[in-house]
């Protein structure tokens, strides 16, 4: 167990739709990440906060948005959902930008 | 931006030999490059990494190498063993930006 919790563990929805996806990070750490890992491919990174402020961005569509609130939780709202977005989506923590990511246990979203 | 290429993308080595990762990155200014290990069905974990002032770093069976000229990085594992067989990731990282690699499937024949 890594320390950060993602819910829900799984979602299915339709084409069309929103969903929101959320994370609690490690106490203590102050960097959220967030990735989508589509089929047997790699990790794409999609964002990054640090202490409530976006720190970096990937490759995230318009669709996609997320934030961190005051107690360091993380949500990824996706929106317009497309067969596409079907993917497993990891949030991950850290203490700062170089240091270990802790990864939590994914939410596998399905859109039908 | 940062691009990270990994090779191979499989990699099947019999048990006990050695297995090597190589990954190369296009931004100079990277300093951080981590590599995680995901086993199927389970979440990515580091297993070791390296920052831009050091060249070298060995962790038991595992080690990586950082050419920083060539913008090359390495994964060497030794002795390789049946729970070694995942999926390895490299990864750049500048800025708090992280660029990972596609990934390589490693297979441990018996």
């Amino acid at each position: 167990d890594s320390g950060v919790t993602q819910t829900p563990k799984h979602l299915i929805t339709a084409t069309g739709q929103r969903v929101t996806l959320r994370c609690s990070p490690r106490s203590g750490d102050l960097s959220v990440y967030w990735y989508q890992q589509s089929l047997d491919q790699g990790l794409q990174f999609l964002i990054q906060y640090y202490n409530g402020e976006e720190r970096a961005k990937g490759n995230i569509l318009e669709r996609f948005s997320a934030q961190q609130f005051p107690d360091l939780h993380s949500e990824l709202n996706l929106s317009s959902l497309e067969l596409g977005d079907s993917a497993l989506y990891f949030c991950a923590s850290s203490k700062q930008g170089l240091d270990e990511q802790f990864f939590g246990p994914g939410t596998r979203l399905t859109v039908l | 931006g940062e691009n990270v290429e990994q090779h191979p993308s499989t990699l099947s080595v019999q048990e006990g030999d050695s297995a090597v990762i190589k990954c190369t990155y296009s931004d100079s200014a990277s300093n951080y490059f981590p590599w995680y290990k995901q086993e199927l069905g389970k979440r990515p974990q580091l297993i070791i990494d390296i920052r831009s002032n050091v060249g070298e770093k060995k962790d038991q069976r595992i080690a990586v190498t950082l050419n920083k000229t060539a913008k090359h990085f390495s994964l060497h594992i030794t002795e390789t063993q049946p729970e070694d067989s995942a999926v390895y990731f490299c990864a750049a990282t500048q800025d708090d930006k992280i660029i990972f690699g596609k990934g390589t499937r490693l297979h441990i024949l018996p």
